[in-house]
């Protein structure tokens, strides 16, 4: 168990609808950090947050979206969903967002979101 | 944009045999990480490589670092059962950068 909690587990839903996933990061860190992993795309890094902070954004559509709560937990919303989104959806975690420290950034993955579109 | 690529993507091996899993990126970075995956499952971190010339190794697993070739290796030595999974190795510039993947297949 990596200490991060992602919720819900497996989620089907239809095309057009909104889903949000959450996410809990271990206690402690402050960077969370969304990835979707699909059998044609690999792992693609969405976005991470650092302390309520955007701090870097990748492969994320304008569809989705996140945010970090003053609690650290954080939200990915998934909005005018297609059958393409269907994917597993990583939450992870990690101490810091910066490169300050000599001991490294691991990022600790949550079990993931199944989002299943149809 | 960084780069991150991994080669093979797919490797068959016999149980008892060596084989190097190589990981090469685009951009300068002393922060170079491998995870393991199992089929559905999360991805668990498997080795922390944080200068030029660091070497970790855990059981049959070995990674090492070339910050100057950008380049990095997990070698598997006598494989067995178990090791079958998918490896990532992921480069850190600030956020994390996962490569494709290795899924690896060790047959008896």
């Amino acid at each position: 168990d990596s200490g991060v909690t992602q919720t819900p587990k497996h989620l089907i839903t239809a095309t057009g609808q909104r889903v949000t996933l959450r996410c809990s990061p271990r206690s402690g860190d402050l960077s969370v950090y969304w990835y979707q992993q699909s059998l044609d795309q690999g792992l693609q890094f969405l976005i991470q947050y650092y302390n309520g902070e955007e701090r870097a954004k990748g492969n994320i559509l304008e569809r989705f979206s996140a945010q970090q709560f003053p609690d650290l937990h954080s939200e990915l919303n998934l909005s005018s969903l297609e059958l393409g989104d269907s994917a597993l959806y990583f939450c992870a975690s990690s101490v810091r967002g910066h490169r300050e420290t000599d001991s490294g950034n691991t990022i600790y993955f949550g079990e993931g979101s199944w989002l299943t579109v149809v | 944009e960084l780069k991150v690529e991994q080669n093979p993507l797919f490797l068959s091996m016999q149980e008892g045999k060596n084989y190097t899993i190589y990981c090469n990126y685009s951009t300068t970075s002393d922060r170079l990480y491998w995870y393991r995956q199992d089929p559905g499952k999360s991805l668990e971190s498997l080795f922390v490589l944080l200068s030029n010339g660091a070497v970790k190794q855990e059981g049959r697993l070995m990674a090492s670092l070339d910050t100057k070739a950008r380049l990095s290796t997990l070698h598997i030595t006598a494989a067995v059962h178990d090791l079958s999974a998918t490896y990532f190795c992921a480069v850190d510039t600030g956020d994390m950068r996962f490569g494709a993947g290795t899924r690896l297949t060790v047959k008896p």
